[in-house]
């Protein structure tokens, strides 16, 4: 089966930019979706598709790919984005695999 | 608005079945696929498998049942094991225009707690 692969944790100053990568073959033919999870709570979808975002999202939030590499940019990070967060694609076979997570912590 | 309310919390032994129950309301519930997604106590989220109008793909010891009158989903999971205890969450699969197939609606989660 599909494997899609996170950094475990990254941290980043309060205002500042980070970047959340995922990585994995089925990227090269779907495009990753990003979900945010924080304690206790059901993950929110906050890009799909190619970069776009539900309504209610942020616009610091936004998505790119290339390759086998998708990847998540938080600009200019706020406290409430201490998260963590998944990718999500589906492969050929018709089955979804989610990345191993990343812990994000907003210094 | 949409909502996707769960069952509540299972504490089972080790070899039972539970049954976990996804009612979903505020949209057309047979224009939607439904997804089953778990995540074991400190860990990621693993995708179960997927319904849909005509079909369904799950593995193992998975069963999943619709009902229309009721809007609502079942997923049955049996012979349970304490590797089975986790969070259970069903997730709605979104238009492509406003999700691009994405998982745009998210159940509470119910924990199921497998112990002896």
């Amino acid at each position: 089966s599909s494997e899609l692969t996170q950094d475990p944790a990254v941290s980043v100053a309060l205002g500042q930019t980070v970047r959340i990568t995922c990585q994995g073959d089925s990227l090269r033919s779907f495009y990753a979706s990003w979900y945010q999870q924080k304690p206790g709570q059901a993950p929110v979808l906050v890009i799909y598709g190619k970069n776009n975002r539900p309504s209610g999202i942020p616009d610091r939030f936004s998505g790119s790919s290339s390759g086998n590499t998708a990847s998540l940019t938080i600009t200019g990070a706020q406290a409430e984005d201490e998260s963590d967060y998944y990718c999500n694609s589906r492969d050929n076979s018709g089955d979804h695999v989610f990345g191993t997570g990343t812990k994000v912590t907003v210094l | 608005q949409v909502q996707l309310v769960q069952s509540g919390a299972e504490v089972k032994k080790p070899g039972a079945s539970v049954k976990v129950s996804c009612r979903a309301s505020g949209y057309t519930f047979t224009n939607y696929y439904i997804h089953w997604v778990r995540q074991a106590p400190g860990q990621g989220l693993e995708w179960m498998g997927i319904i849909n109008p005509s079909s369904q793909k799950f593995q193992g010891r998975v069963t999943v049942t619709r009902d229309t009158s009721t809007s609502t989903v079942y997923m049955e999971l049996t012979s349970l094991r304490s590797e089975d205890t986790a969070v259970y969450y069903c997730a709605r699969e979104g238009d492509y225009d406003t999700s691009g197939y994405s998982f745009d609606y998210w159940g509470q989660g119910t924990l199921v707690t497998v112990s002896s």
